[in-house]
């Protein structure tokens, strides 16, 4: 596609339920990476992917937290058992090969507002 | 710990006068540094970097950025802004020894009045 695309735009949902969120990535790009914005704060790092594997999973904050990225291509980020902390904007962004966003320019996507109420 | 402070909140400025929004960053290791901007609806977009050699980089729309080792800075600045450049801006810094993360600034919010 143009563009690292993420769906769905806004996820509102309740207390304790699972959420999945869905990264497409430029086509051909290698590398994929996962973001949080909390309200009136920067991004902050949660996991890169390399190929199909995690490279990185060290911003993870807990295991309710999980991605994969199965074929190399669409990640999904899931979340378990929300909490109302969970609520942020999700990003996701790809770039064309590996060595990480020091190297080579990273795309970001539009993000995906989640709610958790 | 890595960290990155951006001390403005919002900036308010009027077209066509300068800008300089301000970055500093505490870091352990030899610092890649970064200017990213975020319009509403849009995702985060590179201004520019800086990994070696002129401590000057150009970027694009116009902007500029100024690395000072000794102030642990990384400003950016514009010498004539547009109206189109509200938006808000993240400074990020990352370093080779720290892997593939981003730490990012709270950001600075630019307002534009014509």
């Amino acid at each position: 596609g143009a563009g690292v695309s993420q769906t769905p735009s806004n996820k509102v949902t309740e207390k304790g339920k699972y959420v999945e969120l869905r990264c497409d990535p430029i086509s051909g790009h290698t590398a994929l990476y996962w973001y949080r914005q909390s309200l009136g704060q920067g991004p902050e790092f949660l996991i890169y992917f390399q190929g199909t594997g995690a490279a990185d999973d060290s911003g993870l904050p807990n295991d309710r937290f999980f991605a994969v990225r199965p074929e190399g291509s669409v990640s999904t980020l899931k979340i378990q058992r929300t909490e109302r902390g969970d609520s942020a904007v999700y990003l996701c962004a790809s770039s064309l090969r590996g060595g990480g966003l020091l190297n080579t320019e990273a795309f970001f996507g539009q993000g995906t507002r989640l709610t958790v109420v | 710990a890595q960290s990155v402070t951006q001390p403005d909140i919002h900036i308010t400025v009027s077209e066509g006068a300068s800008l300089e929004l301000r970055c500093n960053y505490s870091y352990g290791a030899t610092p890649y540094l970064f200017w990213y901007v975020q319009s509403p609806g849009q995702g985060l977009q590179l201004l520019l970097k800086y990994f070696s050699g002129d401590t000057l980089v150009q970027g694009i729309k116009g902007f500029e950025a100024e690395f000072k080792r000794s102030q642990s800075s990384f400003n950016l600045r514009k010498p004539s802004v547009h109206w189109s450049d509200a938006a808000e801006y993240f400074c990020a810094v990352g370093a080779m020894e720290y892997g593939n993360k981003l730490v990012f600034g709270a950001g600075t919010i630019l307002r534009v009045k014509s």
